[in-house]
């Protein structure tokens, strides 16, 4: 199976800041690359696939980079509403692996 | 509006069973692939099953191969879970989520996700 590393594990910010969330892959996985966001008690909400693509109604801010083994998720300038837990997914090989999770709290 | 709604959770013995029914809404369900998504208290997301649109190809993770069975009924907008030799470590909350493609046959991600039904393991 294909482990996914995210890297910080715990991140604490402040609104308006930027910042940087990076997923490492065990081996590549070309740009088969999704980023979640889940608020505690809600489902999982699709934010980036295809390492880059942005889904529909997902706001600017967020972007996402990276192919092969190495991914960034980026929240451009953080809002009150983006503290969450933010999981990284590979879908280039079954099983489709999770990345252990950001979790991103208010400084 | 495109939904999922999943039903069945609830308090099972070791060993037990159970089945989860996950009903869609807003979307053409039989052109949508559909998978089983399950997260432990406090833990992270881990991937269940998997079942293609005309149920011809189904994957599971090898915690739950032998013991899970996942099926659909497109008549329905239904996709259904049962969950045989239930273990503590099954107990977590349970989603269904919709594979997104833009491509024929190739899964971004899943684009839609039910509010996930709880399953607790327990005697």
């Amino acid at each position: 199976d294909i482990q996914l590393t995210q890297s910080p594990s715990f991140l604490s910010a402040s609104v308006g800041d930027r910042v940087t969330i990076t997923c490492r892959a065990s081996q590549g996985i070309s740009s088969y690359l999704a980023w979640y966001q889940q608020k505690p008690g809600k489902a999982p909400k699709l934010l980036i696939y295809a390492a880059s693509t942005l889904q529909s109604g997902v706001p600017s801010r967020f972007s996402g980079s990276g192919s092969g083994t190495e991914f960034t998720l980026t929240i451009s300038s953080l809002q009150p509403e983006d503290f969450a837990t933010y999981y990284c997914q590979q879908l280039n090989s079954y099983p489709p692996t999770f990345g252990q999770g950001t979790r991103l709290e208010i400084k | 509006e495109v939904q999922l709604v999943e039903s069945g959770g609830g308090l099972v013995q070791p060993g037990g069973s159970l089945r989860l029914s996950c009903a869609a809404s807003g979307f053409t369900f039989s052109s949508y692939s559909m998978n089983w998504v399950r997260q432990a208290p406090g833990k992270g997301l881990e991937w269940v099953s998997y079942i293609s649109s005309s149920s011809s190809t189904i994957y599971y993770a090898d915690s739950v191969k032998g013991r899970f069975t996942i099926s659909r009924d497109n008549a329905k907008n239904s996709l259904y879970l049962q969950m045989n030799s239930l273990r503590a470590e099954d107990t977590a909350v349970y989603y269904c989520a919709r594979g997104h493609s833009v491509v024929r046959g190739v899964i971004l991600a899943f684009d839609i996700w039910g509010q996930g039904t709880m399953v607790t393991v327990s005697s």
